[in-house]
């Protein structure tokens, strides 16, 4: 595998389920970050990491939660989402934080 | 708040135009500009990166950068229908250990054949 990539594609999940997104980079950088993407709206950032410590967190809900255990590995962990949460989540990593982000596929998640 | 400005569009332009879209920041320190392309419903993709006032051209873009306008633009010669997608302008800063990427809303771009 190369470049960044992100498990699973697609994800349909209930309110009071759990489940957890993954992304793996390939590419030795030391930064990692999360984004959500709504409907014909602009990225937010969401949490960013910088060699697996978490050095921002942009006012994001507590039913997501991020684990960074290496700096190739990202996850975001969802409880109890809202169906407003559906959205486009995409993984991104870059060598330092203010190199060139690659992004991975994303998973589209729907909250039913 | 460090701010990106792109209008959003949507841009419409007949194929074999020259497509511009531009993009504005609010910080004097940003060092580092980066366009990438998104078609609908898939991730960004790096189109090209600018570090040094003037043009940089790879085939048929064209990214300019005026850091005492605080502006960069991207030109698509030859525009082709496949070119159809949101278009984001990020600004990287260099403040040490707080510095990082920013992202602009995006220019929806649509080549007509």
């Amino acid at each position: 595998e190369t470049g960044v990539t992100q498990t699973p594609r697609h994800l349909v999940m209930g309110m009071t389920n759990k489940k957890s997104l993954k992304c793996e980079q390939h590419l030795g950088h030391n930064a990692m970050y999360w984004y959500k993407q709504s409907a014909k709206k602009p990225l937010e950032l969401m949490f960013v990491y910088n060699f697996k410590e978490q050095t921002e967190n942009n006012s994001v809900p507590s039913r997501f939660s991020p684990e960074c255990p290496n700096s190739s590995h990202l996850f975001l962990h969802l409880h109890t989402l809202q169906p407003e949460d559906s959205a486009l989540y995409l993984c991104a990593s870059s060598q330092s934080r203010t190199d060139t982000q690659y992004f991975g596929p994303g998973t589209r998640l729907t909250v039913l | 708040q460090k701010e990106v400005e792109q209008n959003s569009g949507p841009l419409s332009v007949p194929e074999g135009a020259i497509a511009s879209l531009n993009c504005t920041y609010s910080d004097r320190v940003s060092q580092s500009f980066f366009w990438y392309r998104q078609y609908s419903g898939k991730s960004p993709e790096l189109i090209m990166s600018i570090y040094s006032n003037g043009d940089k051209e790879d085939g048929r873009f064209t990214a300019q950068l005026n850091k005492a306008s605080q502006y960069v633009s991207l030109l698509i010669r030859d525009s082709q229908p496949s070119d159809s997608a949101t278009y984001l302008c990020a600004v990287a800063d260099r403040g040490s250990t707080l510095g990082r990427l920013y992202f602009g809303r995006g220019t929806q771009l649509t080549v007509w054949p």
